[in-house]
């Protein structure tokens, strides 16, 4: 079946635009997360929803950040004023959720460029 | 979530069994321990995970310690594919991650 999609792969901004970056999870997973990756570190804990809201969001840098899934499916980081500092992958993954052990099945990222 | 440690790069030849370590020794008794993999400009790839007994799978074998303070996963026959960084996480939902750095892992043929 399909994994998880994020669309664009790339996008190229410049430095105090608005950006949104979309995520299209796997069929029925109602669990999903988003992850900042910078060259040479690994994946950064951003927000976790489960359903329509943001089970946690504690991993969001500041108030520049924000992310939504209204409908408990497709979700869209959001970053407003964009920085040089905000250049990375942004990966998506979304799992089953619930209680117990969750695998997350990762998207290919969008590589988000801030000129 | 508990933090852990892994040798920032190893090598194995190719058809040899690759052993990467983790040590997680402030890991508490509902966490479960993943690993996860990651190719050059790829997304992670789950790769395995337990909470106290070993596990295996057609990827990969997962020992954990009887004090669960420290992980290897075993990739039995390694291949130039296996090339990647590994990354070991413990999580008590499998919610959010903390990856760290990872193993960089380099299959020699």
């Amino acid at each position: 079946g399909a994994g998880v999609s994020q669309t664009p792969s790339n996008k190229v901004t410049e430095k105090g635009k608005y950006v949104e970056l979309r995520c299209d999870p796997i069929s029925g997973h109602t669990a999903l997360y988003w992850y900042r990756q910078s060259l040479g570190q690994g994946p950064e804990f951003l927000i976790y929803f489960q359903g329509t809201g943001a089970a946690d969001d504690s991993g969001l840098p500041n108030d520049r950040f924000f992310a939504v899934r209204p409908e408990g499916s497709v979700s869209t980081l959001k970053i407003q004023r964009t920085e040089r500092g905000d250049s990375a992958v942004y990966l998506c993954a979304s799992s089953l959720g619930g209680a117990g052990s969750n695998e997350q099945f990762f998207g290919p990222g969008t590589r988000l460029t801030v000129l | 979530d508990a933090k852990t440690t892994q040798p920032p790069s190893m090598d194995c030849a190719e058809g040899r069994a690759a052993n990467l370590p983790c040590n997680h020794s402030t890991i508490s008794g509902n966490e479960y321990v993943y690993w996860y993999r990651q190719i050059h400009s790829q997304g992670p790839q789950y790769i395995i995970h337990g909470l106290k007994n070993n596990e295996t799978n057609e990827m990969a074998s997962l020992i954990i310690t009887e004090d669960r303070k420290s992980s290897t996963l075993i990739l039995p026959h390694a291949t130039l594919r296996d090339t990647a960084v590994y990354y070991c996480i413990v999580s008590y939902l499998g919610n959010q991650f903390y990856f760290g750095t990872g193993t960089s892992l380099t299959v020699i043929p």
